[in-house]
């Protein structure tokens, strides 16, 4: 079966420092790969998608996202985090089989210090 | 654009009730899903309708049903509600196999 691993539940970084958000899937085929950003009460943020081709993807807000197929895994990076993106960040995987239902890891808080 | 819109955004219901959401889908966005999401859960996956026909479902009781009007207007209903059914429920729309887009969910109390 699909699964998503986050393998942090918490961080915590200053405003300015680098972030990296872990995620692993266990998914035998090429999925489609997700990140979503979701601030407290809001629904859900697109921020990056990968589905094929570059495995670098960059999506808004200054985010990118690595698609590693030898390590299973799909990490969220930003170079220099702003206070606004205290926020809970979540993986989510699908695959062609599954139409558009989506697998998601338990989330990651990001909490960011002045 | 508009983008996903949910009624009510706030409900609370008594145990044994059954409970009607509704969830409006992106302009041109013929794929629907509903999603449930609780801090022990987590998000879970509830069912997909696309075109009026449910695709896909997850694993959750035959008290959780669905259906999507012709003009991809989706609606889920709870029945016999459960202290365990508070949550928030959200929606999302997709023209087809793509990238997702959520509405601001329907947070569910029971009491």
């Amino acid at each position: 079966a699909q699964s998503v691993t986050q393998p942090d539940i918490h961080i915590t970084v200053s405003e300015g420092a680098s972030l990296e958000l872990r995620c692993n899937y266990s998914y035998g085929a090429t999925p489609y790969l997700f990140w979503y950003v979701q601030s407290p009460g809001q629904g859900l943020q697109l921020l990056l998608k990968y589905f094929s081709g570059d495995t670098l993807v960059q999506g808004i807000k200054g985010f990118e996202a690595e698609f590693k197929r030898s390590q299973s895994s799909f990490n969220l990076r930003k170079p220099s985090v702003h206070w606004s993106d205290a926020a809970e960040y979540f993986c989510a995987v699908g695959y062609s089989g599954g139409y558009n239902k989506l697998i998601f890891g338990a989330g990651t808080r990001l909490a960011v210090h002045p | 654009k508009a983008g996903v819109t949910q009624t009510p955004r706030y409900l609370i219901k008594t145990r044994g009730q059954q409970v009607t959401l509704s969830c409006s889908p992106i302009s041109g966005h013929r794929s629907v899903s509903w999603y449930q999401q609780t801090p022990g859960q987590g998000l879970q996956f509830l069912f997909e309708y696309f075109s009026e026909t449910q695709r896909n479902k997850g694993n959750f009781p035959g008290r959780f049903s669905g259906r999507q009007f012709s003009n991809s207007r989706s609606e889920m209903n709870v029945s016999t509600l459960e202290l365990g059914d508070s949550a928030l429920y959200l929606c999302a729309s997709s023209s087809d196999r793509a990238e997702q887009y959520f509405g601001p969910g329907t947070r569910l109390t029971v009491t």
